[in-house]
């Protein structure tokens, strides 16, 4: 199993680009979830999905768009980055919400210019 | 209110020292309770889950105060390989919440 993988591993953009952040596990895992981390704020959830076909908003999602096509994918699009968007980015997946254990994928730093 | 609470510390302690986190949290439904651990430039890991009757792995022990709102994290003989960030995550309705975390320089 790769467990929970992101690519990006780094990234710059300019301010006003729009790209995708791309998340995969290969665990069958039902819940996955996209979290920013930033000095001194700890982890922030920006979108969630309990499943294929059903995502939901965290706490910081403005900005940001998710989609559910398959278990197996999470994507993050940036749809006009700013700088406030520099972060670093996880992505995370469980068996399910109640679940013990999120696995994290290595992570994604993004710069904006 | 933040959903979850943790001294940020930092802690620097010497090997074979005795350290104590605490955390606390604001939603009394929560059900599920971690610690996990991060190292610099890293994803966090899981390091356990806290049970209501408290629980121990190795030098680790976990305690849940339900009644107060709190969980701690005891670390014994501390190792240089402990030097970490330490989570504290609370989970309330089908989200995690995590602490801004606790920073740990085991010193030699």
């Amino acid at each position: 199993n790769a467990g929970v993988t992101q690519t990006p591993k780094f990234q710059v953009l300019k301010t006003g680009q729009s790209m995708t952040l791309q998340c995969a596990q290969d665990m069958n895992h039902e819940y996955m979830s996209w979290y920013r981390q930033d000095p001194g704020m700890g982890l922030r959830l920006i979108h969630y999905s309990v499943g294929a076909g059903i995502t939901d908003q965290g706490e910081v999602p403005n900005g940001y768009n998710v989609s559910r096509s398959t278990t197996e994918d999470f994507p993050l699009r940036l749809l006009s980055a700013a700088p406030s968007q520099t972060s670093v980015y996880f992505c995370a997946s469980s068996y399910n919400w109640a679940a013990n254990e999120q696995f994290f994928g290595p992570g994604t730093r993004l710069t904006v210019l | 209110r933040k959903e979850v609470e943790q001294d940020p510390g930092p802690f620097n302690v010497p090997e074979g020292a005795t350290v104590a986190f605490n955390c606390t949290y604001s939603n009394s439904a929560s059900q599920s309770f971690f610690w996990y651990r991060q190292d610099c430039r890293k994803e966090p890991k899981l390091l356990m889950s806290v049970y209501s009757s408290g629980n121990e792995d190795g030098r680790f022990t976990a305690q849940l105060n339900r009644a107060s709102q709190y969980i701690s994290l005891l670390i014994r003989d501390s190792k240089l390989s402990d030097s970490a960030t330490y989570l504290c995550v609370v989970n309330g309705g089908n989200q995690f919440y995590f602490g801004t975390g606790t920073s740990l320089t085991v010193i030699p």
